[in-house]
Order: structure tokens, then C-alpha cells, then sequence
């Protein structure tokens, strides 16, 4: 059973673009929502979070809106740039045990 | 701050033999390492979760006896992949938390070949 849905699977952006990718989760026993961002052959680097008290988290270009009724939450990438390219994975975490979204691809065209 | 190595990053042995991967956690101590497998184009798999002096607590269907973990101090834990098969070729990602809980700061990875 997948605890964690991502969508889209991949997605292309032009340069200055805004990136929205979404994620989905089921336990509501979820307290902590990461995100991470992955370059090829290296290991994912925490990039934002937020807790379920808050409905919106920004931090420079990255912004976590989090929809607690719907179980819902996103990551948007504004004024996106080549160098965003990567796969980025969310993921729900309680008692340190992390579930991850299946990733998303995001191509950002210069 | 928050830095998580690992070594080798890259590994190839023949089928049959034994690999080590060692994960440390640079500036910091680290109450918990977990231990992941990444297929690619997939996402990160937890295989396990070890903590300092204690016995790693396994993901169902993750042998342990295949994968042998030992978290022998508050910055080092070593994975030992026995007797490698090509089916175990992956990527193994570590990661570890600091005394606050919920923040995995994640290692560069090991890719291992088995041929």
C-alpha cells in the first residue's frame, strides 16, 4: 500500500516558470512533510518542510501549501531555473519513520 | 552544518563476496541512522533503522541476515551486504537525525555492482 502519492511523474518547465508538484497521503497520523531534491547518482538533500499547524511554508523561490482536510500537499518552485532540474521526492514522517512519493522528474528548459 | 558521508561511493564486486558501506555522520551526532535502497527511477525504500548499541530494527521483507547492520557509535553505522548477488545491485542511500526528531539529513549514496 502506497502511503505517499506524488504526481506528476515528470514535468518539463520553461525558464521563469512556476513548478507545482503534488502529493497525497492517507494516515493521519502524519506530523512531518519534507521535501527533497535529488541530483543524479547523489543522495537527496532536504530541501523544505512543514508541520500540519500551518497551511503555507516559503522559503526563497519554495513554497509547501499544505491542505490538512484534504490530505494534500505541494511544492511550488517559482521562477524556475535549469539548475532546478532534479527529481523531487515528498514525503510523510512520524516517529522518524519516513514514507516517500514516488519522485517527480522536473526538466527545466533554458 | 548536518553533513553525512558515506564510503565508497561506488563499489563493484564479483557475486559471492561481501561488501561493507559505511555511513558517518560528519558534524554531528546521530541518535538514528535508517538505511534505504533506491532502484532507479524509483523512489527510496527504507530497509532499516538503527540506533547506537542497539540491534537495527528491519523493514518486513528486508533480510537480515543478508544486510547486517552495526551502529556502533553516534557516528558511524556500517551496512555489510553478505554474499552479494546481482539482485542486490542498487543504490544505498543512508541518512541520519539529529536529536530533533523528523529531520533525516541523507549521505551522497553507494552504488554497488554486483557482477
Amino acid at each position: 500500500q502506497q502511503q505517499v502519492k506524488q504526481s506528476p511523474q515528470s514535468l518539463i518547465v520553461q525558464k521563469g516558470g512556476i513548478s507545482i508538484i503534488n502529493c497525497a497521503y492517507e494516515n493521519t497520523a502524519f506530523d512531518y512533510f519534507p521535501w527533497y531534491q535529488q541530483f543524479p547518482g547523489k543522495g537527496p538533500a532536504l530541501l523544505i518542510a512543514i508541520r500540519p499547524d500551518v497551511s503555507e511554508k516559503k522559503e526563497g523561490r519554495f513554497t509547501i501549501s499544505f491542505n490538512k482536510s484534504a490530505k494534500q500537499f505541494s511544492l511550488h518552485i517559482m521562477d524556475s531555473q535549469p539548475g532546478d532540474s532534479a527529481t523531487y521526492f515528498c514525503a510523510a514522517a512520524n516517529f522518524n519513520k519516513f514514507y516517500f512519493g514516488s519522485g517527480t522528474k522536473l526538466n527545466v528548459k533554458p | 552544518g548536518a553533513v553525512v558521508s558515506q564510503h565508497p561511493s561506488w563499489v563493484i564486486c564479483k557475486s559471492g563476496t561481501s561488501v561493507k558501506i559505511e555511513c558517518r555522520s560528519l558534524d554531528f551526532q546521530a541518535t538514528t541512522m535508517f538505511w534505504y535502497r533506491q532502484f532507479p527511477k524509483q523512489s527510496l525504500m527504507l530497509m532499516a533503522t538503527s540506533n547506537e548499541g542497539s540491534k537495527a530494527t528491519y523493514e518486513q521483507g528486508v533480510e537480515k541476515d543478508k544486510f547486517l547492520i552495526n551502529h556502533a557509535s553516534l557516528t558511524l553505522s556500517t551496512l555489510t551486504v553478505t554474499s552479494a548477488h546481482p539482485e542486490d545491485s542498487s543504490f544505498y542511500i543512508c541518512s541520519a537525525t539529529l536529536e530533533a526528531p523528523d529531520t533525516q539529513y541523507f549521505g551522497p549514496g553507494t552504488r554497488l555492482t554486483v557482477l
